[in-house]
């Protein structure tokens, strides 16, 4: 099975702020690379797929690059609205893994 | 648009069978697959199995002994059965459509939460 880590488990920082999630699969999984957003009390959001793709209608401050087995999540300005955990996934083949989770909080 | 709803029992007794139906609306259940996901309370997001409708599945080797999953394109529905279950299956559980091409969860529903207790 392939394990996906992330990196930090948590941070804290301001609004504006630009934050970076970190991502490493136990072993190269091509662009398959997703994004989550989990809001308390709320379904996950997928936020990217295929490592860079935006989902319609989720904010450009949202990017998200790397290949193989490193990727990282971006936020470029970082929103109220922002404070949520973020958790990767790949989808390269099953059993399709998560990373932990970070859970980003505001300053 | 496509929308999900979980249905599930709310709570079932330790060593019983958990069964959770996912109802899709709004679009055909036909020529996709679909996902169980779970998350316990504090904890991360775990993937259980994947269905597709002809009936194939996939699951989670951590949980395969223990789950089933079934599909009904008569009522644009499919489930899950977990099985032997314990306290440490009590969570939300969601089920979400998987994008073919990356395999991504583009929609979800919106969880429905099984407690297992006696």
């Amino acid at each position: 099975d392939i394990q996906m880590t992330q990196s930090p488990s948590s941070l804290s920082a301001s609004v504006g702020d630009r934050v970076t999630i970190s991502c490493r699969a136990s072993q190269s999984i091509g662009t398959y690379l997703n994004w989550y957003q989990v809001k308390p009390g709320k379904a996950p959001n997928l936020l990217i797929f295929g490592v860079s793709t935006l989902r319609t209608g989720v904010p450009s401050r949202f990017s998200g690059s790397g290949s193989g087995t490193e990727f990282t999540l971006t936020i470029s300005g970082l929103q109220p609205e922002d404070v949520a955990i973020y958790y990767c996934q790949h989808s390269y083949n099953t059993p399709y893994t998560f990373g932990q989770g970070t859970n980003v909080e505001m300053k | 648009q496509v929308q999900l709803q979980e249905s599930g029992p709310g709570l079932v007794e330790p060593s019983e069978t958990l069964s959770v139906t996912c109802t899709v609306s709004g679009g055909s259940i036909r020529s996709n697959y679909w996902n169980w996901i779970r998350q316990a309370a504090g904890k991360g997001l775990e993937w259980i199995g994947r269905i597709d409708t002809s009936g194939g599945t996939s699951s989670n080797p951590s949980l395969k002994s223990r789950v089933a999953m079934s599909v009904d394109t008569s009522k644009n529905q499919f489930s899950l059965n977990l099985k032997s279950v314990t306290a440490a299956d009590t969570a939300v559980y969601y089920c979400a459509r998987v994008h073919l091409g990356y395999f991504y969860m583009d929609v979800w529903g919106k969880g429905t939460t099984v407690t297992v207790s006696s």
